[in-house]
């Protein structure tokens, strides 16, 4: 019931391609579903992120997607190019996390062909 | 506007060899967390820290100890490491409300030979 499932493993677009990233959750006390993108030797950093009273949140070219009735979330990238090419993980939490249970899903190796 | 700090970057161990791993924030973050990052596995928690003086166990906490005597600083140590211990370590911190994110460190890379 903690788990977050995470797909694709990878995914791989021609640039300006719109790649769709899809997690699906259990518990429904998760109130808060981040994502983060890492980039090769680097850290996760936050990309964006959705609290469950909203269905869609956008930030530039990042969208989220947000089913509460199916229990799932997406992340659309708009007009990809090839800097965006990361790893992508999607996350859910209760209360911020502050408890250690902000659960990372197993993430999507992104690749944006030029 | 440094972050989260981690040291050491690289290292290599041998079987039953002790080290720490430190990690540093200067965002006056209560919470700090220590993840292990190995392929296809995402990131899983391993300790984490509410405040000053706390710790708690996260999900793979077996062979690790930690300690948090400062505000800023969390402490990750390995006191017989272990071949399957390889992995990269982030240390990541945050304020703990409900829509904070994690600030993570650039990682620790540590091998087990």
């Amino acid at each position: 019931q903690q788990q977050v499932k995470q797909s694709p493993q990878s995914l791989i677009v021609q640039k300006g391609g719109i790649p769709i990233i899809n997690c699906a959750y259990e518990n429904t006390a998760f109130d808060y579903f981040p994502w983060y993108q890492q980039f090769p030797g680097k850290g996760p950093a936050l990309l964006i992120a959705i609290r469950p009273d909203v269905s869609e949140k956008k930030e530039g070219r990042f969208t989220i997607s947000f089913n509460k009735s199916a229990k799932q979330f997406s992340l659309h990238i708009m007009d990809s190019q090839p800097g965006d090419s990361a790893t992508y993980f999607c996350a859910a939490s209760i209360k911020g996390g502050s408890q250690g249970n902000l659960i990372f899903g197993k993430g999507t190796k992104l690749s944006v062909k030029p | 506007n440094a972050g989260v700090t981690q040291t050491p970057k690289f290292r290599v161990l041998k079987t039953g060899q002790s080290m720490t791993l430190l990690c540093a924030q200067d965002m006056n973050h209560e919470y700090m967390y220590w993840y292990r990052q190995d392929p296809g596995m995402g990131l899983r928690l391993i300790h984490y820290s509410v405040g000053e003086g706390t710790t708690a166990k996260g999900e793979v906490p077996d062979g690790y100890n930690v300690s948090r005597l400062k505000k800023q600083n969390f402490l990750l140590g390995l006191e017989s490491a272990a071949p399957s211990q390889t992995s990269v370590y982030f240390c990541a911190s945050s304020r703990g409300l409900i829509s904070s994110g994690y600030t993570f460190g650039s990682g620790t890379r540590l091998t087990v030979v």
